[in-house]
């Protein structure tokens, strides 16, 4: 079954520290990955996607995500982590069903807890 | 630009009633879809729409139907509410399955 796990319900990381959030994929074929953020009462928010090139992907608020295809990882960083960074975060992976529609299927979420 | 714009922002039901819950987004995606946000369980899909038209099921369609007579509009029906249904539902759409979805703020829907 094609699905994205992420293994970690939250994670604490001081301010100033970096942080990384934990992604790992099952798909056929090539994975198109993306990563939302959430923050309290509020939609998601689209942080960054992977479609194919380098394995190193920039996005939005300092945020980037390193795609590694022989772990089928998509690991979310940032070099230093913001208490304003503390909101709910989503990795989320296309796959295509045999009517050949895609769609977005979404992991449970890791909550990102930034201390001062 | 609106954006994705749901309605209501919060709904309580008693079980049995049924109701609508409105999308509509005005950036001429193609793409819609609902879904749902329950605790420790994700977002999970109900429906989906590709264009006007066209919907197919998502991973928990039960108990709704969609339908998607124009582009801007993804209203999201619930036949009988059942006290399951309780959760937070979003809207998103996109112009593109590999382009990154716009969320709607989403409905808090509680089942008495």
């Amino acid at each position: 079954a094609q699905s994205v796990a992420q293994p970690e319900d939250q994670v604490n990381v001081a301010e100033g520290n970096p942080l990384t959030v934990k992604c790992t994929y099952s798909v056929s074929g090539n994975p198109y990955l993306f990563w939302y953020v959430q923050y309290p009462n509020r939609g998601l928010q689209f942080l960054l996607k992977y479609i194919t090139g380098d394995n190193l992907v920039k996005g939005s608020y300092g945020f980037e995500a390193e795609f590694n295809k022989s772990q089928t990882s998509f690991h979310l960083k940032k070099p230093s982590a913001l208490v304003s960074d503390s909101a709910l975060y989503f990795c989320a992976v296309r796959v295509s069903n045999s009517g050949g529609y895609n769609k977005l299927i979404f992991g449970a979420g890791t909550r990102l807890a930034v201390h001062p | 630009n609106a954006g994705v714009t749901q309605t209501p922002k919060f709904q309580v039901l008693k079980t049995g009633q049924s109701m609508t819950l409105q999308c509509a987004q005005d950036m001429n995606h193609e793409y819609m879809s609902w879904y749902r946000q329950d605790p420790g369980m994700g977002l999970r899909l109900i429906h989906y729409s590709v264009g006007a038209g066209i919907t197919d099921q998502g991973e928990v369609p039960n108990g709704y139907n969609v339908s998607r007579s124009t582009t801007e509009d993804f209203p999201l029906r619930l036949l009988s509410a059942a006290p399951s249904q309780t959760s937070v539902y979003f809207c998103a759409s996109s112009s593109d399955p590999v382009g990154g979805y716009t969320f709607g703020s989403g409905t808090r829907l509680t089942v008495v």
